[in-house]
């Protein structure tokens, strides 16, 4: 069966400061993986995704993640971080298509401290 | 790009009551929804796989009688909170999904607070 960790469940930072939140994943075949961000009281908002191809994928909001393969992991960056980053990031695995459901992470709580 | 809109975005009720939820895919055809479930500061657990013009999948331990599912067309699905009581109190996403095996990730609705009093 899939899984998702995410094995940080808080993380704070000052604004301006890099960002790396961690994921490992477990999938029996070549995965899809997304990473998206939630908003208090909102829904998800895609961040980025890896299907195939180049393994560091660029995202929106000057986000980025790398696929490593032998190290099952799929860990979300950015080199300067702003206030408005704070929020709740999800990785999530799935098979192929976006029909097909996801196995989310438990989450990663991000305070910017200003 | 992809939009789903869901809507209430927040309900409260009373103990007993049935409430409706609605997730719209504005532009584009979803043959695939998804209802999930968020408890406070906790990951989002699937309830449910909706397709359209078929009956729901329920994942295990989830009461399809209590939560009824219809996806009528390729742009609506519903979630019926039937005789809702205050342990059904959550946050409650759907997406949607082309249902196709293309490289398109599934889109979010901005969720339904649902408060049961």
């Amino acid at each position: 069966a899939q899984s998702v960790t995410q094995p940080d469940i808080h993380i704070t930072v000052s604004e301006g400061a890099s960002l790396e939140l961690r994921c490992n994943y477990s999938y029996g075949a070549t995965p899809y993986l997304f990473w998206y961000v939630q908003s208090p009281g909102q829904g998800l908002q895609l961040l980025l995704k890896y299907f195939s191809g180049d393994t560091l994928v660029q995202g929106i909001k000057g986000f980025e993640a790398e696929f490593k393969r032998s190290q099952s992991s799929f860990n979300l960056r950015k080199p300067s971080v702003h206030w408005s980053d704070a929020a709740e990031y999800f990785c999530a695995v799935g098979p192929t298509g976006g029909g097909n459901k996801l196995t989310f992470g438990t989450g990663t709580q991000l305070k910017v401290e200003l | 790009g992809a939009v789903v809109s869901q809507h209430p975005s927040w309900v409260i009720c009373k103990s007993g009551t049935s409430v409706k939820i609605e997730c719209r895919s504005l532009d584009f055809q979803a043959t695939t929804m998804f209802w999930y479930r968020q408890f406070p500061k906790q990951s989002l657990m699937l309830m449910a796989t909706s397709n359209e013009g078929s009956k729901a999948t329920y994942e295990q331990g989830v009461e399809k009688d209590k939560f009824l599912i219809n996806h009528a067309s390729l742009t609506l699905s519903t979630l019926t909170v039937t005789s809702a009581h205050p342990e059904d109190s959550s946050f409650y996403i759907c997406s949607a999904g082309t249902g196709d095996n293309s490289n398109q990730p599934q889109h979010f609705g901005d969720g339904t607070r649902l408060s049961i009093l």
